[in-house]
This record gives C-alpha cells, sequence and structure tokens, in this order.
C-alpha cells in the first residue's frame, strides 16, 4: 500500500481566505504532483515537481503554488480562495526513472464558499 | 495534441457478470498505459501497466489489453463484485521528457447485487 497522505480530507472555508493543502510520503520518491478534479471529470495535473527546489506548471492554469523545500512534503497554497477553487485535490509521488507508477493520497475536498 | 479517450462513459452490470471498458488514446511517441481503479472519494490506484512489447496483462480478474497498433487498450473484468465498482482511468505515458501523463475520462462502473 502507498504511503502519501494528505491533509485535510475536507475543507469548507469562505471565499479569500488563504489555505495550504499538505501532502506528505514516505516512500522517498523524488517526483511529486498535484492534480485537480472535478466530481466524475478527469484529472488535471496543476504542478509536479522533480526533486528539491524544483517546481513546474502542470497542464492546467492554476492560481495556485507549491512549494518542494523536502523530498517528503509538496504542500500546495492558495493565496485567496475563490468558489471557482471549489474541486478535490489529489497529489501523487513517483520514483525517477522506472515504470514511474504514480501513487496518489487520498484527495482533499475543498469546498469554498 | 494528446488525447486517451474512454468508454463507455458509465456502465451498470449485475454482480457476476464481466464487462469490457475501451480506451483509445493518440499519445505520441508512446511509452506505457496504465489502468487506474478510483473508488468514491479515493486517490487512484493503479492496476496494471504495459509497455509497447506487452499486449496482455492481468492482475487477478482484471485482464488489460493493447493494441499499439491501433492504439487500444481494453480492460476486462471477469465475474464482477460490488467491490469493483469505481471509476476506471486509462493513462498513456509520452516517451518524451518528463514522461507526462494523459488521463482518459475514466468510465464509471457500477455492480449491482
Amino acid at each position: 500500500e502507498a504511503d502519501i497522505y494528505q491533509t485535510p480530507r475536507y475543507l469548507v472555508i469562505g471565499t479569500g481566505k488563504k489555505i495550504t493543502l499538505e501532502c506528505s510520503q514516505t516512500m522517498g520518491h523524488d517526483k511529486m504532483y498535484w492534480y485537480q478534479q472535478d466530481p466524475g471529470m478527469e484529472l488535471h495535473l496543476i504542478h509536479y515537481s522533480y526533486g528539491v527546489n524544483s517546481t513546474e506548471k502542470g497542464d492546467l492554469s492554476s492560481e495556485s503554488t507549491v512549494s518542494r523545500i523536502r523530498t517528503e512534503h509538496f504542500p500546495l497554497t492558495l493565496e485567496s480562495a475563490r468558489p471557482s477553487h471549489t474541486s478535490q485535490y489529489l497529489c501523487a509521488s513517483s520514483r525517477r526513472g522506472g515504470e514511474e507508477t504514480q501513487y496518489f493520497g487520498p484527495g482533499t475536498r475543498l469546498l469554498v464558499l | 495534441k494528446n488525447q486517451v479517450e474512454q468508454s463507455p462513459q458509465s456502465l451498470i452490470i449485475l454482480e457476476g457478470k464481466n464487462c469490457t471498458l475501451q480506451c483509445n488514446y493518440t499519445v505520441s511517441p508512446f511509452s506505457n498505459l496504465r489502468w487506474y481503479k478510483q473508488d468514491t472519494g479515493r486517490g487512484p490506484v493503479s492496476l496494471t501497466i504495459m509497455t509497447f512489447s506487452e499486449n496482455t496483462k492481468s492482475n487477478g480478474r482484471y485482464t488489460a489489453t493493447l493494441d499499439a497498433d491501433t492504439k487500444q487498450s481494453s480492460l476486462h473484468i471477469t465475474a464482477s463484485q460490488l467491490s469493483d465498482s469505481a471509476s476506471y482511468i486509462c493513462v498513456v505515458s509520452a516517451g518524451n521528457a518528463g514522461n507526462m501523463l494523459t488521463f482518459g475520462g475514466g468510465t464509471r462502473l457500477m455492480v449491482k447485487p
């Protein structure tokens, strides 16, 4: 079973609040990813990282930012949440090289009122 | 543009029956194809991964096929169980720098008693 954790699992906040979604993995994976998924829809990559101090934007434009100060930790921050940010956010990690199967966390369901 | 199309979008079957899910892709250059299972409210979990040279791979009651010439894959579920109710996502990896993934929209399977 994959050891990748996300907190909180559910979050309801008001518009304009700053939030940070946490993601941690204990597998020593170099690569980490953030996906956004609306209910019943496909996953969209919003950020990824190849390792410490590496962050890249994904296919889907997002107002969120990420940081990668430690290998195991890849938090995502929204400076000012809006209702359009309501979605599920999934974090994943993978080894560099080989099959690079991505292991996903349980997700954070965000509702912005 | 790299695309992954899945069909059907949703499917309801009776417990014990078999079913086959389809995936067509236009990702180039092709590296590998994965099938993920995503339970409601959870992150996706990898079921199978196939490279260009593999045309079938099994994981318990799940059997995936790949036809790299026609760029099609299928996931066959045998003797379905209630716990098979989930979304099944086809994910294709491009064989270029970064090995970025293209996700299909998923097939939502419901198994009824």
